[in-house]
Protein backbone atom coordinates (compact mmCIF):
# COMPACT_ATOMS: atom_id res chain seq x y z
CA UNK A 1 0.00 0.00 0.00
CA UNK A 2 1.28 3.24 -1.06
CA UNK A 3 2.05 5.80 1.90
CA UNK A 4 3.44 9.50 1.46
CA UNK A 5 5.30 11.50 4.45
CA UNK A 6 6.65 14.84 4.26
CA UNK A 7 10.26 16.25 5.82
CA UNK A 8 11.77 19.52 6.11
CA UNK A 9 12.32 22.06 8.35
CA UNK A 10 9.39 22.96 10.72
CA UNK A 11 10.84 27.09 10.76
CA UNK A 12 11.74 29.43 7.28
CA UNK A 13 13.28 32.82 7.83
CA UNK A 14 11.24 35.55 5.70
CA UNK A 15 12.68 35.89 1.95
CA UNK A 16 14.66 32.34 1.94
CA UNK A 17 13.31 29.18 0.49
CA UNK A 18 11.06 26.56 1.65
CA UNK A 19 12.22 23.24 0.60
CA UNK A 20 9.85 20.50 1.71
CA UNK A 21 10.85 16.61 0.32
CA UNK A 22 8.00 13.85 -0.08
CA UNK A 23 9.33 10.06 0.52
CA UNK A 24 6.51 7.25 -1.21
CA UNK A 25 6.53 4.01 0.50
CA UNK A 26 4.95 1.08 -1.22
CA UNK A 27 5.28 1.56 -4.93
CA UNK A 28 7.74 3.93 -7.35
CA UNK A 29 7.65 7.12 -7.95
CA UNK A 30 7.67 6.12 -11.70
CA UNK A 31 5.33 3.85 -12.11
CA UNK A 32 1.53 4.49 -13.34
CA UNK A 33 0.27 7.15 -14.57
CA UNK A 34 0.52 9.06 -11.51
CA UNK A 35 0.82 13.24 -10.60
CA UNK A 36 2.34 14.11 -7.16
CA UNK A 37 1.27 17.63 -5.69
CA UNK A 38 1.79 19.46 -3.02
CA UNK A 39 -1.12 20.84 -0.98
CA UNK A 40 -1.38 23.72 1.81
CA UNK A 41 -3.55 24.64 4.74
CA UNK A 42 -3.04 27.45 6.30
CA UNK A 43 -4.37 27.26 10.39
CA UNK A 44 -7.86 27.08 10.53
CA UNK A 45 -8.61 28.31 6.78
CA UNK A 46 -9.11 26.39 3.52
CA UNK A 47 -6.97 23.96 1.15
CA UNK A 48 -5.54 25.46 -0.83
CA UNK A 49 -3.55 23.64 -4.26
CA UNK A 50 -0.08 24.08 -5.01
CA UNK A 51 1.12 22.48 -8.33
CA UNK A 52 2.14 18.98 -9.23
CA UNK A 53 4.54 17.01 -10.68
CA UNK A 54 4.12 13.83 -13.57
CA UNK A 55 6.47 10.59 -13.32
CA UNK A 56 8.23 12.21 -16.24
CA UNK A 57 9.26 15.23 -14.14
CA UNK A 58 6.79 17.55 -15.97
CA UNK A 59 5.58 20.11 -13.76
CA UNK A 60 3.02 22.88 -13.95
CA UNK A 61 1.98 25.18 -11.05
CA UNK A 62 -1.31 26.74 -9.59
CA UNK A 63 -0.93 30.56 -10.98
CA UNK A 64 -0.75 31.74 -7.33
CA UNK A 65 2.69 30.32 -7.17
CA UNK A 66 3.92 29.88 -10.10
CA UNK A 67 6.53 32.44 -10.14
CA UNK A 68 8.46 31.41 -7.35
CA UNK A 69 7.16 27.57 -6.71
CA UNK A 70 9.15 24.35 -8.01
CA UNK A 71 7.86 20.97 -8.12
CA UNK A 72 10.17 17.91 -9.34
CA UNK A 73 10.74 14.37 -8.52
CA UNK A 74 13.88 12.42 -6.84
CA UNK A 75 14.22 8.83 -8.35
CA UNK A 76 16.60 8.02 -6.97
CA UNK A 77 15.22 8.35 -3.27
CA UNK A 78 11.55 7.43 -4.24
CA UNK A 79 10.73 11.24 -3.57
CA UNK A 80 9.62 14.45 -4.80
CA UNK A 81 9.85 17.68 -3.54
CA UNK A 82 9.05 21.35 -2.69
CA UNK A 83 10.89 24.54 -3.51
CA UNK A 84 9.03 28.20 -2.61
CA UNK A 85 11.02 31.26 -2.81
CA UNK A 86 11.17 34.26 -1.12
CA UNK A 87 8.47 33.19 1.58
CA UNK A 88 6.14 35.44 4.16
CA UNK A 89 4.56 35.13 7.07
CA UNK A 90 1.47 34.10 4.68
CA UNK A 91 3.09 31.35 3.82
CA UNK A 92 3.16 29.24 7.31
CA UNK A 93 0.69 26.19 7.50
CA UNK A 94 0.61 22.87 7.15
CA UNK A 95 1.90 21.63 3.74
CA UNK A 96 0.78 18.26 2.56
CA UNK A 97 1.76 15.97 -0.49
CA UNK A 98 -0.67 13.68 -2.65
CA UNK A 99 -0.82 11.19 -4.92
CA UNK A 100 -3.14 12.49 -7.98
CA UNK A 101 -4.62 9.57 -9.63
CA UNK A 102 -7.03 9.26 -12.80
CA UNK A 103 -10.13 7.64 -12.42
CA UNK A 104 -12.22 6.92 -15.83
CA UNK A 105 -15.84 7.81 -15.81
CA UNK A 106 -18.39 8.08 -18.18
CA UNK A 107 -18.13 8.72 -22.27
CA UNK A 108 -14.56 7.96 -21.41
CA UNK A 109 -13.74 11.05 -19.98
CA UNK A 110 -10.71 10.93 -17.19
CA UNK A 111 -10.95 12.81 -13.79
CA UNK A 112 -8.06 13.71 -11.49
CA UNK A 113 -8.20 13.47 -8.20
CA UNK A 114 -5.47 13.10 -4.91
CA UNK A 115 -6.47 9.90 -3.41
CA UNK A 116 -3.47 9.75 -0.75
CA UNK A 117 -2.25 12.10 1.21
CA UNK A 118 0.47 12.29 3.56
CA UNK A 119 -0.34 12.96 7.25
CA UNK A 120 1.49 16.81 6.68
CA UNK A 121 3.89 19.19 8.02
CA UNK A 122 4.03 22.16 9.80
CA UNK A 123 5.84 25.29 8.20
CA UNK A 124 6.03 28.48 9.93
CA UNK A 125 7.81 31.61 8.22
CA UNK A 126 8.84 33.83 11.01
CA UNK A 127 12.13 35.72 12.09
CA UNK B 1 -9.32 30.23 -13.07
CA UNK B 2 -12.26 28.68 -11.52
CA UNK B 3 -13.57 30.15 -8.06
CA UNK B 4 -15.62 26.96 -5.99
CA UNK B 5 -18.43 27.94 -3.35
CA UNK B 6 -19.57 26.04 -0.42
CA UNK B 7 -22.86 26.68 1.36
CA UNK B 8 -23.21 26.44 3.94
CA UNK B 9 -19.63 27.44 5.81
CA UNK B 10 -21.20 25.62 8.70
CA UNK B 11 -23.86 23.23 9.75
CA UNK B 12 -25.00 21.76 12.66
CA UNK B 13 -26.85 18.50 12.38
CA UNK B 14 -27.75 15.61 14.82
CA UNK B 15 -27.00 11.69 14.27
CA UNK B 16 -29.56 10.49 11.81
CA UNK B 17 -30.16 13.30 10.12
CA UNK B 18 -29.92 13.70 6.49
CA UNK B 19 -27.37 16.32 5.40
CA UNK B 20 -26.74 18.05 1.89
CA UNK B 21 -23.90 20.76 1.50
CA UNK B 22 -23.79 22.65 -1.74
CA UNK B 23 -20.77 23.60 -4.10
CA UNK B 24 -21.04 25.92 -7.21
CA UNK B 25 -18.15 26.69 -9.65
CA UNK B 26 -17.89 29.91 -11.14
CA UNK B 27 -17.69 28.55 -14.48
CA UNK B 28 -19.10 24.75 -16.04
CA UNK B 29 -17.12 22.56 -15.56
CA UNK B 30 -19.30 19.26 -16.39
CA UNK B 31 -18.90 16.33 -13.84
CA UNK B 32 -15.05 17.17 -12.95
CA UNK B 33 -16.07 17.84 -9.50
CA UNK B 34 -14.05 16.02 -6.44
CA UNK B 35 -15.41 16.05 -2.31
CA UNK B 36 -13.43 15.38 0.40
CA UNK B 37 -13.74 14.75 4.18
CA UNK B 38 -10.94 16.36 6.97
CA UNK B 39 -10.66 15.68 10.46
CA UNK B 40 -9.68 17.88 12.37
CA UNK B 41 -5.53 17.09 12.06
CA UNK B 42 -5.57 14.88 9.92
CA UNK B 43 -5.27 15.18 5.88
CA UNK B 44 -8.29 15.32 4.07
CA UNK B 45 -9.80 11.95 2.38
CA UNK B 46 -11.62 11.11 -0.90
CA UNK B 47 -14.75 10.48 -0.61
CA UNK B 48 -16.36 10.84 -4.15
CA UNK B 49 -14.74 11.49 -8.14
CA UNK B 50 -16.35 12.95 -10.77
CA UNK B 51 -19.91 14.68 -9.11
CA UNK B 52 -21.31 11.21 -7.89
CA UNK B 53 -18.99 8.26 -8.03
CA UNK B 54 -18.22 6.60 -4.45
CA UNK B 55 -14.41 6.51 -3.87
CA UNK B 56 -13.60 2.62 -2.48
CA UNK B 57 -13.98 1.75 1.18
CA UNK B 58 -16.26 4.97 1.53
CA UNK B 59 -19.71 4.05 3.21
CA UNK B 60 -22.70 4.29 1.05
CA UNK B 61 -24.65 6.70 3.06
CA UNK B 62 -22.15 9.37 0.96
CA UNK B 63 -23.73 9.98 -2.53
CA UNK B 64 -23.20 13.17 -4.68
CA UNK B 65 -24.95 14.77 -7.74
CA UNK B 66 -25.03 17.82 -10.36
CA UNK B 67 -23.30 18.58 -13.24
CA UNK B 68 -22.01 22.30 -14.75
CA UNK B 69 -21.84 24.43 -11.87
CA UNK B 70 -24.18 22.86 -9.29
CA UNK B 71 -22.74 20.00 -7.03
CA UNK B 72 -24.24 18.78 -3.80
CA UNK B 73 -22.95 16.05 -1.24
CA UNK B 74 -25.48 14.06 0.85
CA UNK B 75 -24.93 12.52 3.85
CA UNK B 76 -28.54 9.78 4.08
CA UNK B 77 -28.08 9.33 7.64
CA UNK B 78 -24.96 10.94 9.92
CA UNK B 79 -23.24 9.20 12.18
CA UNK B 80 -20.61 10.03 14.67
CA UNK B 81 -17.62 9.80 12.38
CA UNK B 82 -19.21 12.05 9.94
CA UNK B 83 -18.57 15.31 11.67
CA UNK B 84 -16.02 17.02 10.14
CA UNK B 85 -15.38 19.54 7.17
CA UNK B 86 -15.93 18.69 3.97
CA UNK B 87 -14.30 20.67 0.82
CA UNK B 88 -15.35 20.30 -3.04
CA UNK B 89 -12.23 20.45 -5.66
CA UNK B 90 -12.87 21.12 -9.31
CA UNK B 91 -10.37 19.00 -11.53
CA UNK B 92 -11.83 20.53 -15.08
CA UNK B 93 -9.38 19.53 -17.56
CA UNK B 94 -6.98 22.47 -18.51
CA UNK B 95 -3.55 21.30 -19.61
CA UNK B 96 -1.99 23.19 -16.70
CA UNK B 97 -3.47 21.17 -14.06
CA UNK B 98 -4.85 24.07 -12.25
CA UNK B 99 -6.95 23.21 -9.33
CA UNK B 100 -9.08 25.18 -6.87
CA UNK B 101 -10.80 24.06 -3.92
CA UNK B 102 -14.18 25.09 -1.68
CA UNK B 103 -13.54 27.50 1.22
CA UNK B 104 -15.17 24.27 3.31
CA UNK B 105 -17.97 23.49 5.12
CA UNK B 106 -17.84 22.64 8.80
CA UNK B 107 -20.67 19.53 9.67
CA UNK B 108 -21.40 20.23 13.59
CA UNK B 109 -22.34 17.94 16.04
CA UNK B 110 -26.18 19.77 17.46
Amino acid sequence: QVQLQESGPGLVKPSQTLSLSCTVSGGSITSGSYYWGWIRQPAGKGLEYIGRVYTSGSANYSPSFESRVAIALDTSKNQFSLNLRSVTAADTAVYYCARMTYYDFWGGSRIGAFDIWGQGTMVTVSS
Amino acid sequence: DIQMTQSPSSLSASVGDRVTITCRASQRIGSYLNWYQQKPGKAPKLLIYAASSLQSGVPSRFSGSGSGTDFTLTISSLQLEDFATYYCQQSYFNPRGRYTFGQGTKLEIK
